[in-house]
């Protein structure tokens, strides 16, 4: 089984600061992905990676940047949170065209 | 503009009955189709997958049907259990895209003791 952590399952940060949120895979998958999803809207792609240091923008990139520095590592950085970025926030890793590996996700709320 | 669609957003059905989900695409270059399916605070977890070139897959309860000239695909659970009650999202894959899911909005099942 894929095993996908990330590092906060609830998080409460203020409009202006900048957050980091970690994701961790242990089966050596190549491609990461962040998603969030919102209620009626599903999982959007936010970012996703299929190689160290490699970063394609996926449907919702706006207000967001990606850091993949170690091949089992994904961050998503929120640079300036903002209160429309409050949501579920969900870390996936899969290997070629398999299925995905979900992490639990972390609710991010911004006040 | 949503490339999978999933037009209900709630289904209830009685325990022991069929639950039928439905979703529907719009890209032909999609070629892999999985369901997943999500409990509150918790990420999905894969429950079943089918390739274009299948046009039905089955897994215990679990069948998925997908209608290629249609562009739709089916997820039936038979017989339903209260225990199937989360939120299922259809998901798809294809050529120029093979690394990501493009996934629908998630249909919410209840299924009734």
């Amino acid at each position: 089984d894929v095993k996908v952590t990330q590092s906060s399952r609830y998080l409460v940060k203020r409009t202006g600061e900048k957050v980091f949120l970690e994701c961790v895979q242990d089966m050596d998958h190549e491609n990461m992905f962040w998603y969030r999803q919102d209620p009626g809207l599903g999982l959007r792609l936010i970012y996703f990676s299929y190689d160290v240091k490699m970063k394609e923008k996926g449907d919702i990139p706006e207000g967001y940047s990606v850091s993949r520095e170690k091949k089992e590592r994904f961050s998503l950085i929120l640079e300036s949170a903002s209160t429309n970025q409050t949501s579920m926030y969900l870390c996936a890793s899969s290997r070629g065209q398999g299925e995905f590996g979900f992490g639990p996700g972390t609710r991010l709320t911004v006040t | 503009d949503q490339q999978v669609k999933q037009n209900s957003p709630s289904l209830s059905v009685q325990e022991g009955r069929i639950s039928i989900l439905n979703c529907d695409y719009t890209n032909s270059m999609f070629d892999y189709f999985l369901w997943y399916k999500k409990y509150p605070a918790e990420g999905p977890t894969f429950l079943i997958s089918i390739s274009s070139i299948k046009d039905k897959n089955e897994d215990g309860r679990f069948t998925v049907f997908l209608n290629k000239s249609a562009k739709h695909l089916s997820l039936h659970i038979v017989p339903s259990q209260p225990g199937d009650s989360a939120v299922y999202f259809c998901a798809a894959s294809g050529v120029g895209s093979a690394r990501q899911l493009t996934f629908g909005s998630g249909t919410q099942l209840t299924v009734l003791p």
